[in-house]
């Protein structure tokens, strides 16, 4: 079955951190990974977007690498704000199957002044 | 650019009504797709289409029904309303077939049945 795990379900950590944000799926035949944010009672902001030819991209004090062969995507936060408080969610859309992206649960994300 | 338009904010039913939830997007995407999230289920696919005419089923399409008569317009009708349609229902879009860019969210819809 096609899944996506993302570990932890929260973390809570001190402003200022650095931080990573771990996601894993099951197949490496992917077109694409996506990370979200989605902010309570809204809908789901795009981050980043790797290619599957892609290793990592970076879009501010954000990076997000994919390394297909094991199956494992991070997001790494620099100097953590509590703006950055949120729920990260990783998707992927895998080769084989429906067209859809097939998220994960979510890393619940506090960051504490 | 208002990008993807869901009307309903908030909606709430009585069950074995009839309602639809509108999705408008003015990016010019071909692909377009209804999502409804629940907690501990995350989000799920319901219908999609990859352009106008042309509509498939997701993961879970029981009870809904899609058509799209235009490029912008992907309304989700819910035939006869019951409880488990009870969530928050988010239309996405992007620009060409899925896996070649972004997907774009809309702001949700949350939809009580009673």
């Amino acid at each position: 079955k096609q899944e996506v795990t993302q570990i932890p379900a929260a973390l809570s950590v001190p402003e200022g951190e650095n931080l990573v944000l771990n996601c894993s799926f099951t197949d490496s035949a992917i077109y694409n990974l996506q990370w979200f944010r989605q902010d309570p009672g809204k809908g789901l902001t795009s981050l980043l977007l790797i290619q599957s030819s892609q290793r990592e991209q970076t879009s501010g004090r954000l990076n997000a690498s994919l390394d297909k062969s094991s199956g494992r995507s991070t997001l790494y936060i620099a100097a953590s704000q509590p703006g950055d408080s949120a729920t990260y969610l990783c998707a992927v859309i895998y080769m084989r199957g429906a067209q859809k992206l097939v998220f994960g649960q979510g890393t619940r994300l506090t960051i504490n002044p | 650019n208002a990008g993807v338009t869901q009307t309903p904010k908030f909606q709430v039913l009585k069950t074995g009504q009839s309602m639809t939830l509108q999705c408008a997007q003015d990016m010019n995407h071909e692909y377009m797709s209804w999502y409804r999230q629940d907690p501990g289920m995350g989000l799920r696919l319901i219908h999609y289409s990859v352009g106008a005419g042309i509509t498939d089923q997701g993961e879970v399409p029981n009870g809904y029904n899609v058509s799209r008569s235009t490029t912008e317009d992907f309304p989700l009708r819910l035939l006869s309303a019951a409880p488990s349609q009870t969530s928050v229902y988010f239309c996405a879009s992007s620009f060409r077939q899925l896996g070649t860019g972004e997907l774009f969210f809309g702001e949700g819809s949350r939809l009580t049945v009673l």
